[in-house]
């Protein structure tokens, strides 16, 4: 079993939909989640990090820890083509504080 | 203020050859790491260097090593090439005492 598991899509959304993007853990004893943006032809990007449980949002864009079920989500509110990317779920351990990514989820927004 | 930059963009090698991935961090920061990005797929842990000493080594053979410069910059290099070494290398930095990794553009790596 992969530490972080993630819905692969591919992601095709009207502009000004909600998206959800979804990903799973193994470990239990996982705090720190990342969500990373990225475009074609360029690095991630972070988006988002949560500690622990709970909610974090910033401005369209929220993030969801649900460690009961092991379950880490990113939604995108009134999505806009420029939101057109592929997201990376991600989290953050070891001494060297190494990321452990998703396989990232295509997302296409269309105008 | 520059970010990570990474050199050269594109590299086409043929198997058995080795290649030379340099990377310079974004100003301030003194930890690199590289990591692996196959087509599809997110990216791979490779190592980390700190003070021009690996720190720590994801699941990579030995064909896979690295540099750290005193400026901090970072050089990665794979001997041997295999074809399934094609991949989009990622550079990021940070600080040791903690903060955000910074990802550079990465170079794409294909190997013949």
């Amino acid at each position: 079993q992969k530490e972080v598991e993630q819905d692969p899509g591919p992601l095709s959304v009207p502009e000004g939909a909600i998206v959800s993007l979804n990903c799973t853990y193994s470990n239990s004893a996982f705090q720190y989640f990342m969500w990373y943006r990225q475009y074609s032809r360029k690095g991630p990007e972070l988006l988002m990090y949560t500690y622990s449980s709970g909610n974090k949002e910033d401005g369209r864009f929220t993030a969801q820890v649900d460690k009961s079920s092991k379950y880490i989500s990113l939604f995108i509110r009134d999505s806009q083509p420029s939101d057109s990317a592929t997201y990376l779920c991600a989290r953050l351990s070891g001494s060297a504080r190494q990321l452990t990514f998703g396989s990232g989820t295509q997302l296409t927004v269309l105008p | 203020d520059a970010g990570v930059t990474q050199s050269p963009t594109h590299l086409i090698k043929t198997r058995g050859q080795q290649v030379t991935l340099r990377c310079s961090p974004k100003s301030g920061h003194d930890t690199v790491s590289w990591y692996q990005q196959a087509l599809g797929q997110g990216p791979q842990f490779i190592f980390q260097y700190y003070e021009e000493e690996e720190r720590q080594r994801g699941n990579f053979p030995d064909r896979f090593s690295g540099h750290q410069f005193p400026n901090y910059s970072s050089e990665l290099n794979v001997n041997a090439l295999w074809l399934g070494d094609s991949a989009l290398y990622l550079c990021a930095s940070s600080l040791l005492s903690g903060g955000e990794q910074y990802f550079g553009p990465g170079t794409r790596l294909t190997v013949t």
